[in-house]
């Protein structure tokens, strides 16, 4: 069965400094790939996906991610990171060879210090 | 368009108490599924549907019963609820994988469920 592993369960960075949030998916295929991020209380807002092409996505906010087919990851970043980007964010895969939903990692919290 | 509307969004349950959590989209998606959020578990799907009579089971299916009698309704059901059942719920809804629509996932905004 496919899986998302991100490895880090909570991330701080300073305020300024640049992001990177890890995702590994375990897949023979590639999937369509997604960020999503939730802040705290909120349900869940898209940043970007992958399906083809280009494997530099650019997403809202200033976030990119870029997909590694040999790594079979698909690591999300950010240049200069803002107070209001503290939140949970999520790697999700999509299985295109069958029926089933989106499979999500465990998440992986940013904190942002001044 | 509404988009993904869930209804209630609290709601406070003694155990052994049966309720629905409403689902609902008006974007004539085929695909609708339910995910239970806790924390440092992520997202796991409960049941899932490809379209109108069609259900089927996710990861944590067990405790929850769904139907899916229309395009646009995916109640899911909790027949006797459980303290393990406290947890935030998400609705979602898409096209079809074959579809060329295809391109997420739509999310509802959640329902804090607690279970005493």
């Amino acid at each position: 069965a496919q899986s998302v592993t991100q490895p880090d369960i909570h991330i701080t960075v300073s305020e300024g400094a640049s992001l990177e949030l890890r995702c590994n998916y375990s897949y023979g295929a590639t999937p369509y790939l997604f960020w999503y991020v939730q802040s705290p209380g909120q349900g869940l807002q898209l940043l970007l996906k992958y399906f083809s092409g280009d494997t530099l996505v650019q997403g809202i906010k200033g976030f990119e991610a870029e997909f590694k087919r040999s790594q079979s990851s698909f690591n999300l970043r950010k240049p200069s990171v803002h107070w209001s980007d503290a939140a949970e964010y999520f790697c999700a895969v999509d299985d295109l060879s069958g029926n089933t939903p989106l499979v999500f990692g465990k998440g992986t919290r940013l904190s942002v210090i001044a | 368009n509404a988009g993904v509307t869930q209804t209630p969004k609290f709601q406070v349950l003694k155990t052994g108490q049966s309720m629905t959590l409403q689902c609902a989209q008006d974007m004539n998606h085929e695909y609708m599924s339910w995910y239970r959020q806790d924390p440092g578990m992520g997202l796991r799907l409960i049941h899932y549907s490809v379209g109108a009579g069609i259900t089927d089971q996710g990861e944590v299916p067990n405790g929850y019963n769904v139907s899916r009698s229309t395009t646009e309704d995916f109640p899911l059901r909790l027949l006797s609820a459980a303290p393990s059942q406290t947890s935030v719920y998400f609705c979602a809804s898409s096209y079809s994988k074959r579809d060329s629509s295809y391109n997420e996932q739509f999310f509802g905004p959640g329902t804090r469920l607690t279970v005493l």
